[in-house]
């Protein structure tokens, strides 16, 4: 299985400011998802993103409020932009697992915006 | 679309009671079902899954069969222990339309007490 960290783990941040999130994984993967996960309520996917192209995002989401990068086949950024209390939230990253559709999660990074 | 349908918690139980958790799903085409487990402090982990109809999944003592005639996921445990306290999440992908995203449920939060 994969091991995925992120940084940071959790960050109380400024209405208005932007927040980088870091995802790496120990092994080479074309992939990589990340998910938001607000209080209370499940897990949404943000985007995929595939190193050497765009990210895709999913419908409510957009690349100026969140921005991602895919330098290598082991490292990911998501950017939240101009945050705003709605934004408090714990982002994950992941990575597709061995079987059908499994995935494997980092730890998350948890946000809140004051 | 596809959505996941999750028993809502919380859920206390005492240690060596029954766990079951209701999920059900709806999907339009074939999907892979899975339950992700979060501990305390921890990311998101696979529990179990099951890729076709009648499967039956099971680790740790949990299990779960695919219905698709009920289109239901139910998780259950026959003695459940405090180190099982965490939320779980039922989750979907869907193979049939090439979708490489999972659908989650709202999670559902147990605690055991001793």
């Amino acid at each position: 299985s994969a091991v995925i960290s992120q940084k940071p783990s959790r960050d109380i941040c400024q209405r208005g400011t932007s927040l980088t999130i870091q995802c790496q994984v120990d092994s080479q993967v074309t992939m990589m998802f990340w998910y938001r996960q607000q209080p209370g309520q499940s897990l949404t996917l943000i985007a995929t993103a595939n190193q050497g192209s765009e990210a895709t995002y999913e419908s409510g989401f957009v690349i100026d409020k969140f921005p991602i990068s895919r330098p290598n086949l082991t490292f990911s950024t998501l950017t939240v932009s101009n945050m705003s209390p709605e934004d408090s939230s714990i982002y994950l990253c992941s990575v597709p697992g061995q079987g059908v559709y499994e995935q494997y999660f980092g730890p998350g990074t948890r946000l809140t915006v004051t | 679309g596809n959505s996941v349908t999750q028993m809502e918690g919380p859920v206390t139980l005492s240690e060596e009671a029954f766990l079951t958790i209701n999920c059900t799903y709806t999907a339009t085409g074939y999907p892979s079902l899975f339950w992700y487990v979060q501990y305390p402090g921890e990311g998101l982990q696979l529990l179990l899954k099951a890729t076709k109809a009648d499967d039956k999944g099971s680790n740790k003592g949990f299990e779960a069969t695919y219905r698709k005639e009920t289109t239901s996921f139910h998780l259950e445990k026959g003695s459940v222990q405090v180190s099982d306290s965490a939320v779980y999440f039922c989750a979907l992908s869907d193979w049939g339309f090439g979708n490489e995203k999972l659908t989650f449920g709202t999670g559902t939060r147990l605690t055991i007490i001793p």
